[in-house]
């Protein structure tokens, strides 16, 4: 049983819809991370939120906006996208410890498979 | 930003066999983690290294930290089809107190055990 959740695990959507992935974790973190996993390349930091203050932003495309309403979940709301943006999307988290250093070892669901046509 | 290269990229093999892969960095590790997604998974955690020439075990999984940091290989004993998936390294580039991580990944080597 993982405690990070995403929903859907599946997800095709047209380059003109919006849609949204959401992410849920159950281990008491305050770090949450989106990460793009796409064929043949390395796993792609795209945002970190850390107690629920957004403090990275990798040079994602505005087409890809996300939102942390509180410590335990994190969306990414989807809109315009291209069939390049077609990948899994991976949401983790993680334990910030006393004296805000944070172990930076990752907790991640499992996935959420976006296809986009 | 920290390059890291894994080797090899695919490896197949029999179950029962011994295998090693490998991560390297032309920079020094802050501290170094492993881990492994198994098809349809997210990653996860094995273990995570921190110590020049640290070496780890965990069950037939034996992790090792090169003495300069800039290294690091994973040694399967006897190897089984549970063991398929691909295995990926990380680096943690907020080792200096900032209150997240940020882990640099590599490419990941492919293992398939074969019955």
């Amino acid at each position: 049983e993982t405690g990070v959740t995403q929903t859907p695990r599946h997800l095709v959507m047209g380059m003109t819809n919006k849609k949204s992935l959401k992410c849920e974790q159950h281990l008491g973190h305050n770090a949450m991370y989106w990460y793009k996993q796409s064929a043949k390349k390395p796993l792609e930091l795209m945002f970190v939120y850390s107690l629920e203050e957004r403090v990275e932003n990798n040079s994602v495309p505005s087409r890809f906006s996300p939102e942390c309403p509180n410590s335990s979940h994190l969306f990414l709301h989807l809109h315009t996208l291209q069939p390049e943006d077609s990948a899994l999307y991976l949401c983790a988290s993680s334990r910030i410890t006393s004296g805000g250093r944070n172990t930076g070892e990752l907790f991640f669901g499992e996935g959420s498979r976006l296809t986009v046509l | 930003t920290q390059l890291l290269e894994q080797s090899p990229q695919f490896l197949s093999i029999q179950e029962g066999e011994n295998l090693t892969v490998y991560c390297n960095s032309s920079s020094v590790f802050s501290s170094l983690q492993w881990y492994r997604q198994e098809p349809g998974e997210g990653p996860v955690l094995l273990v995570t290294v921190v110590t020049g020439g640290e070496v780890k075990k965990l069950k037939r999984l034996t992790f090792q930290f090169g003495d300069a940091r800039k290294d690091s290989s994973l040694h399967i004993t006897a190897a089984q089809t549970g063991d398929t998936g691909l295995y990926l390294c990380a680096e943690h580039a907020n080792a200096g107190g900032t209150s997240y991580g940020k882990l640099t990944f590599g490419q990941g080597t492919i293992l398939t055990v074969h019955p």
